[in-house]
């Protein structure tokens, strides 16, 4: 079974600074990884996604993520952040045959001016 | 493309009413997937189609059905509402040609709130 650990359930931050959301994953097998964005009452946005290759994917509106294999992690980040980046963040795992994905319970960025 | 529809956006129902909640996939999208997200549960998956065969299914009770059709557009029912139910429904499309890496796209949710 797999399972994704949103370490953060807040993480508030002034605009303009770096921000990075944590995720960790348990999976027995390989693993493909994902970072959607939830804007308030709208459904889940692909930011980017990890399949294989290169560690660090890049993503849509600035972000970025490191898969880390030996940390089983996959940590998002931004390097300054906008007022409009406020919304909750979900990281989520599928793989081994499992390809309905297993969603964490979320991050809520709230940028402050 | 147009994106995942889903309709009603808001829903106002009462204990022990039935209610379906439709959805229309991106264009040659074939698996459809619904979700449930509440501020306690998070986003809890309910069930899979594809080619209108139901190929998942989470852990939620018989109450929660739901089917596809041959164009791929994909309602669910929910009956004998409970106020637990009250929730934000997503629908989820994907091509399925990656399959466990294919990214899932998904629509604005339908608001039910049951009184």
């Amino acid at each position: 079974a797999q399972s994704v650990t949103q370490l953060d359930s807040q993480v508030p931050v002034f605009e303009e600074a770096p921000v990075e959301l944590r995720c960790n994953y348990s999976s027995s097998v390989s693993v493909y990884l994902f970072w959607y964005v939830q804007y308030p009452n709208q459904g889940l946005q692909l930011l980017l996604k990890y399949l294989s290759g290169s560690t660090l994917v890049k993503g849509i509106n600035g972000f970025e993520a490191e898969f880390n294999k030996s940390q089983t992690s996959f940590h998002l980040r931004k390097p300054s952040v906008h007022i409009s980046d406020t919304a909750e963040y979900f990281c989520a795992v599928s793989g081994g045959g499992s390809y309905i994905p297993t969603f964490g319970r979320g991050t809520s960025l709230i940028v402050h001016p | 493309k147009a994106g995942v529809t889903q309709t009603p956006r808001y829903l106002i129902k009462t204990r022990g009413q039935q209610v379906t909640l439709s959805c229309s996939p991106i264009s040659g999208h074939r698996s459809v997937s619904w979700y449930q997200q509440t501020p306690g549960q998070g986003l809890q998956f309910l069930f899979e189609y594809f080619s209108e065969t139901q190929r998942n299914k989470g852990n939620f009770p018989g109450r929660f059905s739901g089917r596809q059709f041959s164009n791929s557009r994909s309602e669910m029912n929910v009956s004998t509402l409970e106020l637990g139910d009250s929730a934000l429904y997503l629908c989820a499309s994907s091509q399925w040609t990656s399959g466990d890496g294919d990214t899932q796209y998904f629509g604005p949710g339908t608001r039910l709130t049951v009184l």
